[in-house]
């Protein structure tokens, strides 16, 4: 069955860089574009960032762009979010998810997200 | 950006209710659209893509449509599992937008 398991969360002052993985199984990795969604505490799903199957295309949320970078190692089966200059608001659960398929696709699958405190 | 917007904000229902949540989107997203149920501390699930289709595994009380600007996810007869927040997403372009959630609780 399809896992998606992500790490690397915590507290972390403002200013300060983060970086988390998704360890994901079950699926065949290569063929699926992945996403980061993340939800701030009492609020809605906020989608942050995509990367095509192979890598070769990433995109962004207007919110995040130019602090967030979103990467894979396909070999290692591993999605990553390396997230500069940490805001306040930046804290959330961040949750990797599986795309159906497709060059631009919904989420059929969600790992149960790892916590980001932005706080000093 | 591709606004989503979702009515109710809200709702109370019983146990064996019909409930249809409307999820409207700024511009046309022909049916691009996929729907999410959140309960509190867990991971969303996928629930509905393509506007209609079901995810395999999602009891056949669900069911959604439209096309466009609107759509709808209704379910026919509420179980106590049900309750929980819905979320409409737009896969049109980029960047990727989410509706606010209809929160159902029991009445």
């Amino acid at each position: 069955q399809v896992q998606l398991v992500e790490s690397g969360g915590g507290v972390v002052q403002p200013g300060r860089s983060l970086r988390l993985s998704c360890a994901a199984s079950g699926f065949t990795f290569r063929n699926h574009a992945m996403y980061w969604v993340r939800q701030a505490p009492g609020k809605g799903l906020e989608w942050v960032a995509v990367i095509s199957s192979d890598g070769s295309k990433k995109y962004y949320a207007d919110s995040v762009t130019g602090r967030l970078t979103i990467s894979r190692d396909n070999s290692k089966n591993t999605l990553y979010l390396q997230i500069n200059s940490l805001r306040a608001d930046d804290t959330a659960v961040y949750h990797c998810a599986k795309g159906g398929g497709g060059v631009i696709s919904s989420v059929d699958y969600w790992g149960q997200g790892t916590l980001v405190t932005v706080s000093s | 950006d591709i606004q989503m917007t979702q009515s109710p904000s809200s709702l109370s229902a019983s146990v064996g209710d019909r409930v249809t949540i409307t999820c409207r989107a700024s511009q046309g997203i022909s049916s691009w659209l996929a729907w999410y149920q959140q309960k509190p501390e867990k991971a969303p699930k996928s629930l509905i893509y393509a506007a209609s289709t079901l995810h395999s595994g999602v009891p056949s009380r669900f069911s959604a449509n439209g096309s466009g600007t609107d759509f709808t996810l209704t379910i026919s007869s509420l179980q106590p599992e049900d309750f929980a927040t819905y979320y409409c997403q737009q896969y049109n372009n980029y960047p990727l937008t989410f509706g606010p959630g209809t929160k159902v609780d029991i009445k």
